[in-house]
Parts: structure tokens; sequence; C-alpha cells
């Protein structure tokens, strides 16, 4: 089975650009959550969406917008870029066994914004 | 100060020997995440924790809510384990939200 995939896996964009990282999760997970991490910090929290809804959104700002689509793959679109908007971006897809939580993650997509 | 913090940062240990990492947490939380990375590739989840104890093979996990602490035991530690470990809390991060905030990880290594 494939894991976590994500699209691309490198990207780089000028300030004042927008960009879209696409996500498609482990079939039959209908969690994906992003994440944002900056060289040398833990990853922090974006978005979580489950069945196409939004369920949590972190401390970002309004530039950043996400959507999942009805086969629960998922898009992150970053308006407006900024330079701090440089960093790793990860995407989670989730299924719970019981009372169990399992988390899998993709390899990220390395933004880098010039 | 971060509010998941991990020790140690760096643990390099020799095979067969009993391996422990903490994590303390400042905040109220819903649920634990011990998670893993070897090089070059992905993260997983080991386990989730609310209370108490899990085991699955050689991993062990432990929390306690009132100490707002947690511990991820390996034993018989094998050069196979090497890889970066990493607790993440769930929390209420405002706005209508709970996510995972991250540890920085540890990174284990296990010399044969």
């Amino acid at each position: 089975d494939a894991g976590v995939t994500q699209s691309p896996t490198h990207l780089i964009k000028t300030r004042g650009q927008h960009v879209t990282l696409r996500c498609s999760p482990i079939s039959g997970h209908k969690s994906v959550s992003w994440y944002q991490q900056v060289l040398g910090q833990g990853p922090q929290f974006i978005f979580q969406y489950y069945e196409k809804e939004e369920r949590g959104r972190g401390n970002f700002p309004d530039r950043f917008s996400a959507r999942q689509f009805p086969n629960y793959s998922s898009e992150l679109n970053v308006n407006a870029l900024l330079l701090g908007d440089s960093a790793l971006y990860l995407c989670a897809s989730s299924f719970w066994t019981g009372n169990d939580e399992k988390l899998f993650f993709g390899s990220g997509t390395q933004l880098s914004v010039l | 100060k971060n509010e998941v913090e991990q020790s140690p940062q760096n643990l390099t240990a020799q095979e067969g020997e009993f391996i422990t990492i903490n994590c303390s947490y400042s905040v109220g939380i819903s649920a634990l995440h011990w998670l893993q990375q070897h090089p070059g590739g992905g993260i997983v989840s080991l386990f989730m924790l609310s209370s108490g104890k899990k085991k699955h093979g050689r991993l062990i996990a432990t929390i306690n809510i009132q100490e707002k602490h947690s511990s991820l035991h390996i034993t018989a530690s094998h050069p196979r384990d090497s890889a970066v470990y990493i607790c993440a809390v769930v929390s209420y991060l405002g706005r209508g939200a709970d996510g995972l905030t991250f540890g920085k990880g540890t990174h284990l290594i296990i010399q044969p």
C-alpha cells in the first residue's frame, strides 16, 4: 500500500506569489492534517480536515487555506507568500482503531520563498 | 519556553541496553502521541496515550497526567531502533481547534 504522498517534493516561489500543495492520504483514511516545520523547530499544526469539513485550525493567518476532496485528498493553499513561509510542509492522515489514533506522515513539501 | 520538552535531545547506547526517553508538557492535553522517524523516512505513530500505559513488542509508553509527563521505553534495544523519537500532545490551540504540539525530538543511536 502506498503511504501518504505529497506533491511537489520541492518548490521555489517568490514573495507575493501563491502556492498549492497536495496530499493524498492512505487509502481508507478520512482525516488529513497539515503542519509547517521551520528548520530547527518542531512541526506546527495548520489545519485538520475530516470528511471534507474543517475540524481544526492552528494559529496561522488567513493567507493559509485548505480543502479536502471527496476522495479525501487535500490541498493547502498559501497566498501572498512571505519569506517566513519557507518551511517543510507535512501532511498526515490518520484513522482510529478502538481508542487509538494512528498517524501517518508524508515526506513533506519543501517550500522556499525568495 | 517550548510547551513540550523532551530529554535527552541525543542518546547513544549499546545494543541490548534499556532506553528511556522523557517528555514533559505544560498545557492541558487530551492525548499524547509518541512518533518515530527513521533517517530519510516519514514520521509514523507508535502510541497514542490518554492515561496509563501501553506496550507494543519491545516498546512501552507511560503517561502521568497529574505530573504532565510521559516516558517511552525500549527494552533490548537494537540498531534498527535508531531513529528520532518525537513526543506530540493533543491540546486546545484556540479558534475552536484541538491540534498537535510537538517536541523537538530525541535522536537515538543504538550501536552494535
